[in-house]
């Protein structure tokens, strides 16, 4: 079973700043990693796969990193709206579940 | 315009089934994996299903396998949910969505806008 941990639950982060958030497995995946964003009563969408990839149209102030156990999704920026919550997914395998449970950045 | 539209959800009575489907428009689903993902009211996102681009290959989350049912048919560029024996953990808004390089195992570059399910009494 791969278990994904995301940190922290929550990112207090001021507008402009950068702000980096933490996904964790439970084993190696490689780089079988994808990052969404997911605003209030909309769908998530797609930001990063393959670990470091940026699916299109996503700006290039996101950035995603890591290999094997370790995932960096980057925000180098902060824009009023990327204030959101965000999931890691790895794709690896769907068992027991493949995302992580989110981290919510809001403004400080 | 470039989307999927999700249909069928609603307010259902314990035990009993729903059929969701997710159709798309302005794009092919026929030689790309699908998925469905659910998310509980104020929770995260659960995988739920997925199905290879030619239905040779399903995979279910363990919570909804032996009640849930995905299929496809690629002439009408459609994803289906059968849901059977719904329970009220069940409950919850759900997303159709495609994946990214077509693989079973990829990630989720398109997205339906969610259609929500109710199961209660």
């Amino acid at each position: 079973e791969i278990v994904m941990t995301q940190s922290p639950a929550t990112l207090s982060v001021s507008p402009g700043e950068r702000a980096t958030l933490s996904c964790r497995a439970s084993q190696s995946i490689s780089n079988n990693l994808a990052w969404y964003q997911q605003k209030p009563g909309q769908a998530p969408r797609l930001l990063i796969y393959g670990a470091s990839t940026r699916a299109t149209g996503i700006p290039a102030r996101f950035s995603g990193s890591g290999s094997g156990t370790e995932f960096t999704l980057t925000i180098s920026s902060l824009q009023s709206e990327d204030f959101a919550v965000y999931y890691c997914q790895q794709f690896k395998s769907w068992f027991p579940d493949s995302f992580g449970q989110g981290t919510k950045l809001e403004i400080k | 315009q470039v989307q999927l539209v999700e249909s069928g959800g609603g307010v259902v009575q314990p035990g009993r089934s729903l059929r969701l489907s997710c159709a798309a428009s302005g794009l092919t689903l026929t030689t790309y994996a699908m998925h469905w993902v659910r998310q509980a009211p104020g929770k995260g996102l659960e995988w739920v299903a997925t199905v290879s681009y030619d239905e040779s290959k399903k995979y279910y989350a363990d919570s909804v396998k032996g009640r849930f049912t995905i299929s496809r048919d690629n002439s009408k560029n459609t994803l289906y949910l059968q849901m059977n024996s719904l329970r009220a953990d069940d409950t919850a808004v759900y997303y159709c969505a495609r994946s990214v390089r077509g693989l079973i195992k990829d990630a989720f570059d398109i997205w339906g806008q969610g259609t929500m399910v109710t199961v209660s009494s």
